[in-house]
C-alpha cells in the first residue's frame, strides 16, 4: 500500500510569491499516475494536474506539476488571492488508491 | 455541463445505516465509474471505493468490505452509498467522484454530503 507524505503542512506566503509543494510516495507510482487537487472551505476537492504533470481543462498555467517515480511537485509560479487554500496529492496507479494529509497555502 | 450531485446531509444514531445518493448529469453515465471518498474532520481524504456505471462491479477499500454497498440506477443516472452499523468515528463528508476506470482521478466531484452520527 502506496503512503503519500506532503511538505510542508502549511505554507505561509503573499500574493505575488512563488509556491512550491511537495509529495512523496513510499513506493514507486505506476505510469506516475499522480493528480494533485485544490479544496476550498465548505467545497468539494477540484481537480488540477494529472498524469504529475497535465493540467486539466480550465486550469490557469501559473498551476504546473512535475516529478516522477517517487518525488512530485505542485508548482503555483504566482499566487493569486483565490489561490489560498489546502492542496492534495492523490495516487491511482495501484489500489488502493490514496490521498496525501494535505498542504495549507496561508496568507502570510 | 458534467455534474454529480448528492443529496442532502443526514443525522443517525449509532448502529444506524444511512443511504446517500449521487445523481450524474451532462455525460454518458454507463461509461465511466463512480469512486467514493470521505473525508472526516481533520482527515485526510480518504478513498471508499467504485462501481462500474455500466456493469454494476464493484471493489471496496479493506477499511470498509462488510460495511459499504454501493448501487446503481441506470434509468436514473444515479449511484447510491449504503453505510451500515454507524459509528461515531464515521462522522464525516462523503464524496462521489467521476472516475474513468478503476485507477483514476477525479473530475468532476459531487458537492460532498455531510453524515453525523451521535447519539
Amino acid at each position: 500500500e502506496i503512503v503519500l507524505t506532503q511538505s510542508p503542512g502549511t505554507l505561509s506566503l503573499s500574493p505575488g510569491e512563488r509556491a512550491t509543494l511537495s509529495c512523496r510516495a513510499t513506493q514507486s507510482v505506476s505510469s506516475n499516475f499522480l493528480a494533485w487537487y485544490q479544496q476550498k472551505p465548505g467545497q468539494a476537492p477540484r481537480l488540477l494536474i494529472y498524469g504529475a504533470s497535465s493540467r486539466a481543462t480550465g486550469i490557469p498555467d501559473r498551476f504546473s506539476g512535475s516529478g516522477s517515480g517517487t518525488d512530485f511537485t505542485l508548482t503555483i509560479s504566482r499566487l493569486e488571492p483565490e489561490d489560498f487554500a489546502v492542496y492534495y496529492c492523490q495516487q491511482y496507479g495501484s489500489s488502493p488508491w490514496a490521498f496525501g494529509q494535505g498542504t495549507k497555502v496561508e496568507i502570510k | 455541463q458534467v455534474q454529480l450531485v448528492q443529496s442532502g446531509a443526514e443525522v443517525k444514531k449509532p448502529g444506524a445505516s444511512v443511504k446517500v445518493s449521487c445523481k450524474a448529469s451532462g455525460y454518458s453515465f454507463t461509461n465511466y465509474f463512480i469512486h467514493w471518498v470521505r473525508q472526516a474532520p481533520g482527515q485526510r481524504l480518504e478513498w471508499m471505493g467504485w462501481i462500474n456505471a455500466g456493469n454494476g462491479d464493484t471493489k471496496y477499500s479493506q477499511n470498509f468490505q462488510g460495511r459499504v454497498t454501493f448501487t446503481t440506477d441506470t434509468s436514473a443516472s444515479t449511484t447510491y452509498m449504503e453505510v451500515s452499523s454507524l459509528r461515531s468515528e464515521d462522522t464525516a463528508v462523503y464524496y462521489c467522484a467521476k472516475g474513468h476506470g478503476t485507477g483514476s482521478y477525479y473530475l468532476p466531484w459531487g458537492q460532498g454530503t455531510l453524515v453525523t452520527v451521535s447519539s
